[in-house]
């Protein structure tokens, strides 16, 4: 079973552009979820989703988003990009079809430059 | 969402157990205990979870206290492999963020040869 798929895995960009991640989840997964990893505030939850709806959403300034498509693909998107967006942005998936026994997989992200 | 507390950083010889320590006193009944870890150029990867019993599986064991306000992931024989930050994460089983991990700083753990 393949696991989680993040693209690019790498992307610099300037400060103003706008950048969209995508992540291809686990076969059968249906919660995709976000999120950002920096040196000073580490890992941060950005949002999740579920069947196509947000269903959780972080502390974050709307320039950030994110969709989910009917087949579990998810993608975010970050806007009128900022020097403080550089991080490595992470995805995870999970079944969600046991909460006492929810695991999360996560891909090895995208690191995002902003220059 | 309840917090943890741990060490920042820790040390271990190769082939040698390792003892992860996590305080979670504000832990409430239905918080499950996560683990999770994170080597280098990696996203995070599972290790083990529990409730109030001991749990072992193939990569680790989590001893936790009877009270529950703290755990321990047992390695129990550390290889270079090995080295790599530790997080232990309180989970809500009745929350319906089944999605959302509450990360805190983790635990660097480094193997020395």
């Amino acid at each position: 079973k393949a696991g989680v798929t993040q693209t690019p895995r790498y992307l610099i960009k300037t400060r103003g552009q706008q950048v969209t991640l995508s992540c291809s989840p686990i076969s059968g997964h249906r919660s995709v979820s976000w999120y950002q990893q920096t040196p000073g505030q580490g890992l941060q939850f950005l949002f999740e989703y579920f069947s196509e709806t947000q269903r959780n959403k972080g502390n974050f300034p709307g320039r950030f988003s994110g969709r989910q498509f009917s087949n579990s693909r998810s993608e975010m998107n970050v806007s009128t990009l900022e020097l403080g967006d550089s991080a490595l942005y992470l995805c995870a998936s999970s079944s969600d079809l046991d909460r006492r026994n929810e695991k999360l997989f996560f891909g090895s992200g995208t690191q995002l430059s902003v220059l | 969402d309840a917090k943890t507390t741990q060490p920042n950083s820790m040390e271990s010889n190769e082939e040698e157990p390792v003892h992860l320590p996590c305080n979670h006193s504000t832990i409430s009944g239905t918080d499950y205990i996560h683990w999770y870890r994170q080597l280098p150029s990696q996203g995070p990867e599972y290790v083990i979870h529990g409730l109030t019993s001991n749990v072992n599986n193939r990569m680790a064991s989590l001893a936790i206290a009877e009270d529950r306000k703290s755990s321990t992931l047992i390695l129990h024989r550390a290889t270079l492999r090995d080295a790599a930050v530790y997080y232990c994460i309180l989970r809500d089983v009745g929350s319906s963020n089944t999605g959302k991990l509450i990360f805190g700083q983790g635990t660097t753990l480094q193997v020395k040869p």
